[in-house]
């Protein structure tokens, strides 16, 4: 079966540290998002991807980026973490068109220390 | 910009009550509206859709009912199961756009 995973599930790193948050998928989706849920603000949309070598920036990308080299993965960098991006990652994916929902992977737990 | 604005929780429920989520969006187009899921520990999952007006998404007894008049898409179950505890958020996305922007969600938990 198709699926989209997320690795890690669990990461503690130090404040100034470069992250990297990997997505895979296996729908063959054309279309990856990034989202971080935080309590009180639900999913809030980081960099989205549309197709190999296209990236955007989302409602809260500073400090964030994306690079889209394939069309199965989507990896997410933190430059230098902040204790303000500790938070739930969601790597998600569609295939496009109205009708076309989104499949979620399990999320990865980011803590900044 | 386009959003959605659903109740606060939490809410509190027992089994085989009547469960409602309002939610309301602002968009300048016409919106396509979501219900997702989302079960502890879990990603989210799409629970309904609607993409018209007068539209009605329905999946496992719950159902939503697209409002173009009073930009609304509430969420409604007739009788809710201990299985339902859940975060329900709603979405919305615009034609030609494929990104979603959803809700702040609302967690829902249903006592035997």
């Amino acid at each position: 079966d198709a699926e989209i995973t997320q690795s890690p599930r669990h990461k503690i790193t130090e404040t100034g540290r470069q992250v990297t948050l990997a997505c895979h998928q296996t729908w063959n989706h054309n279309n990856m998002f990034w989202y971080r849920q935080d309590l009180g603000h639900g999913l809030r949309l980081i960099h989205y991807s549309y197709g190999v070598q296209d990236t955007n920036k989302g409602e809260v990308s500073d400090g964030y980026s994306v690079s889209r080299s394939n069309t199965e993965d989507l990896p997410l960098t933190l430059e230098s973490a902040a204790s303000s991006q500790t938070s739930v990652y969601f790597c998600a994916s569609n295939r496009g068109g109205l009708d076309s929902p989104l499949h979620f992977g399990n999320g990865t737990r980011l803590t900044v220390t | 910009g386009d959003s959605v604005t659903q109740m606060e929780g939490p809410v509190t429920l027992s089994e085989e009550a009547f469960l409602t989520i309002n939610c309301t969006y602002t968009a300048t187009g016409y919106p396509s509206l979501f219900w997702y899921v989302q079960y502890p520990g879990e990603g989210l999952q799409l629970l309904l859709k609607a993409t018209k007006a007068d539209d009605k998404g329905s999946n496992k007894g719950f159902e939503a009912t697209y409002r173009k008049e009073t930009t609304s898409f509430h969420l409604e179950k007739g009788s809710v199961q201990v299985s339902d505890s859940a975060v329900y958020f709603c979405a919305l996305t615009l034609l030609n756009d494929y990104k979603l922007s959803f809700g702040a969600g609302t967690t829902v938990t249903v006592r035997a």
